[in-house]
């Protein structure tokens, strides 16, 4: 199984400023089969980023992925206020699937 | 436009089963591989597995084998996920996503089926 760690688990930054928040694999993800989620309170996952960097339908372009391999780096290029929210990074490459434990992105 | 509508919340008691239903609109649902997701009480996603409403077919993560039943009927556009056996730790949130395709990742979601398992 693909073990997914993300980091940091908490990151403080203010609207306007720049996000960088990172997923770790311990094997190699096949194909570049990664995807990154965002998940407010009581809310569903929305999908960000699938294929690593490949934008979903709808999301802004402020949001980009990127690497490969075993790193991968959602970066959100200036943030509005209601990206502050919980993401969570997905491998399907192999089965089983697994998600990373989460990064909140908070409001310094 | 693309719909996945789950069952209402349930309450079991340990050792019980619960069959959860997630009703999909606005696409061809024979064409996408439809995934259950839960996620516990203040933590992460976890999945389950997926089934392809195509054929029936199934692959479960190793974790729920011998408890989870995936399903559908193509009929009425459904898929379901039973989860059998029931402990304090299956209280969670459950989700069923629809797998996009060749290009992967969950694209749509349902709204999330509250289970809790409580004596």
């Amino acid at each position: 199984e693909i073990v997914l760690t993300q980091s940091p688990g908490t990151l403080s930054l203010s609207p306007g400023e720049r996000a960088t928040l990172s997923c770790r694999a311990s094997q190699s993800v096949s194909s570049s089969y990664l995807a990154w989620y965002q998940q407010k309170p009581g809310q569903a996952p929305r999908l960000l980023i699938y294929g690593a960097s490949s934008r979903a339908t709808g999301i802004p372009d402020r949001f980009s992925g990127s690497g490969s391999g075993t790193d991968f780096t959602l970066t959100i290029s200036r943030l509005e206020p209601e990206d502050f929210a919980v993401y969570y990074c997905q491998q399907y490459g192999s089965s089983p699937w697994t998600f990373g434990q989460g990064t909140k992105l908070e409001i310094k | 436009q693309v719909q996945l509508v789950q069952s209402g919340a349930e309450v079991k008691k340990p050792g019980a089963s619960v069959k959860v239903s997630c009703k999909a609109s606005g696409y061809t649902f024979t064409g996408y591989y439809m995934h259950w997701v839960r996620q516990a009480p203040g933590q992460g996603l976890e999945w389950m597995g997926r089934i392809n409403p195509n054929s029936g077919g199934t692959n479960y993560a190793q974790k729920f084998q011998g408890r989870v039943t995936m399903t559908r009927d193509t009929s009425i556009s459904t898929a379901y996920m039973e989860l059998s056996r029931l402990r304090s730790d299956d209280t969670a949130v459950y989700y069923c996503a629809r797998d996009q395709g060749p290009y992967g990742g969950n694209d749509y979601w349902g709204q999330g089926t509250l289970v809790t398992v409580s004596s």
